[in-house]
């Protein structure tokens, strides 16, 4: 069954500690993203991967940290530099952009949802 | 760089009724368009896409869209309603990058 698996699904932490959610698929796919997701606010970029050993940011990258050593998978770190941690969090992954370099669906993973006190 | 807008972040409609969420886009070169459902506390599910050819594109659980170029709408409809409908709707437009909409949430009344 193939598929994108972030764990845990519920993640409680302090103010002040770092974090890491997890992100995994076997979809071969080869490019890899984080959002997060906050009430009425739609879904924001942290950081997209579109091959092993590289990543760039996206629009919120501030606070967060990611690597990807592997083609399947694509950890995130809430760092203690991030204000407002408290988010739900969507890991995806999509086959390269074709030959136009427009970019093709997403799969998503079932999310993550941090709470920071 | 293209964008997306969905008009209305609340649309309630009774079971049987139809539906209808709206999608405008903007983009300076032809996009792939997309329609992802969300169930509270989920990840997001493709519903359909645009990408060439046919205009009109039917999806999963009975809903389809329209492109229209001259409108930049890509609109979702479903014909009669279900409680099961009751989610979140994202629409999508991605040229080199995705972006997505705000979202609109669908209530079902019975």
């Amino acid at each position: 069954d193939g598929g994108i698996t972030q764990s845990p699904k519920y993640l409680f932490r302090k103010e002040g500690q770092n974090v890491t959610l997890s992100c995994e698929q076997n979809l071969n796919h080869d490019a890899m993203y984080w959002y997060r997701q906050d009430p009425g606010q739609g879904l924001r970029l942290i950081y997209y991967s579109q091959i092993v050993n590289d990543f760039q940011k996206g629009d919120i990258a501030e606070g967060y940290s990611v690597s990807r050593e592997k083609k399947e998978s694509f950890p995130l770190t809430v760092t203690s530099a991030q204000k407002n941690p408290t988010a739900f969090y969507l890991c995806a992954s999509s086959t390269q952009p074709g030959s136009s370099g427009v970019s093709y669906e997403q799969y998503f993973g079932p999310g993550t949802r941090l709470t920071v006190t | 760089a293209q964008s997306v807008t969905q008009l209305g972040s609340h649309v309630s409609v009774s079971e049987g009724a139809l539906v209808l969420l709206r999608c405008n886009y903007s983009s300076s070169v032809p996009p792939y368009l997309f329609w992802y459902v969300q169930y509270p506390n989920q990840g997001l599910q493709l519903l359909l896409k645009y990408t060439t050819g046919a205009t009109l594109v039917k999806g999963i659980n009975g809903f389809e869209a329209e492109f229209k170029k001259s409108e930049t709408s890509f609109h979702l409809t479903k014909p009669s309603a279900h409680m099961s409908d009751a989610a979140e709707y994202f629409c999508a437009v991605s040229v080199l990058d995705m972006r997505f909409g705000a979202g609109t949430r669908l209530t079902v009344k019975p």
